[in-house]
């Protein structure tokens, strides 16, 4: 089946360590993305990537960062520079400008 | 990218339809108009899009006003497991280099409740 694949769904860190957040997909979609959810809000854009080597910043970039090495996978790392990780964590991929799949999600909670 | 205005919360008995509105007064000529849901604790689902012409799709139709600065999301028999937070965004119609415009802007939605 194809789709997008984030792990883990839940994930518990101490406060001060990075953790890398999980995504991959397997639709072949040139372009992926990560977003943030703070409860009972909307979604907010990380970073996004429209082809391999290539990324740029969305409008809450601080305290994170990505790579894109390959096609099918775009990790997001959360530094011990963000001062508020706890959140739902959203990856999700396009091809061109049509709609966006999305992930089940990665919620993470600093303890 | 236009901002959108939405209602907060909506009931709909199952099995009725259910209309959706959303107000985008600022859209430009060559901005979609695209709906999402999310049930909770999953991630988003796309439903439609359009740009000036009524579309219809297995999940829904979408009806969008003659001045564009309006839409209708409609269910046309709503089931419990069409309780989700709704999403209407509007979203440039070109792509550049750069990604920008494939941004989608969420704002807070409807929350719809289908009741038994």
């Amino acid at each position: 089946d194809g789709g997008i694949t984030q792990s883990p769904k839940y994930l518990f860190r101490k406060e001060g360590q990075n953790v890398t957040l999980s995504c991959e997909q397997n639709l072949n979609h040139d372009a992926m993305y990560w977003y943030r959810q703070d409860p009972g809000q909307g979604l907010r854009l990380i970073y996004y990537s429209q082809i391999v080597n290539d990324f740029q910043k969305g409008d809450i970039a601080e305290g994170y960062s990505v790579s894109r090495e390959k096609k099918e996978s775009f990790p997001l790392t959360v530094t011990s520079a963000q001062k508020n990780p706890t959140a739902f964590y959203l990856c999700a991929s396009s091809t061109g400008y049509n709609e966006q799949f999305f992930g089940p999600g990665t919620r993470l909670t600093v303890l | 990218d236009a901002k959108t205005t939405q209602p907060p919360s909506m009931d709909c008995a199952e099995g009725r339809a259910a209309n959706l509105p959303c107000n985008h007064s600022t859209i430009s000529g060559n901005e979609y108009v695209y709906w999402y849901r999310q049930i909770h604790s999953q991630g988003p689902q796309y439903i439609i899009h359009g740009l000036k012409n009524n579309e219809t799709n297995e999940m829904a139709s979408l009806i969008i006003t003659e001045d564009r600065k309006s839409s209708t999301l409609i269910l046309p028999h709503a089931t419990l497991r069409d309780t989700a937070v709704y999403y209407c965004i509007v979203r440039g119609g070109f792509m550049n280099y750069g990604g920008a415009t494939n941004k989608l802007i969420f704002g807070t939605g409807t929350l719809l409740a289908v009741q038994p």
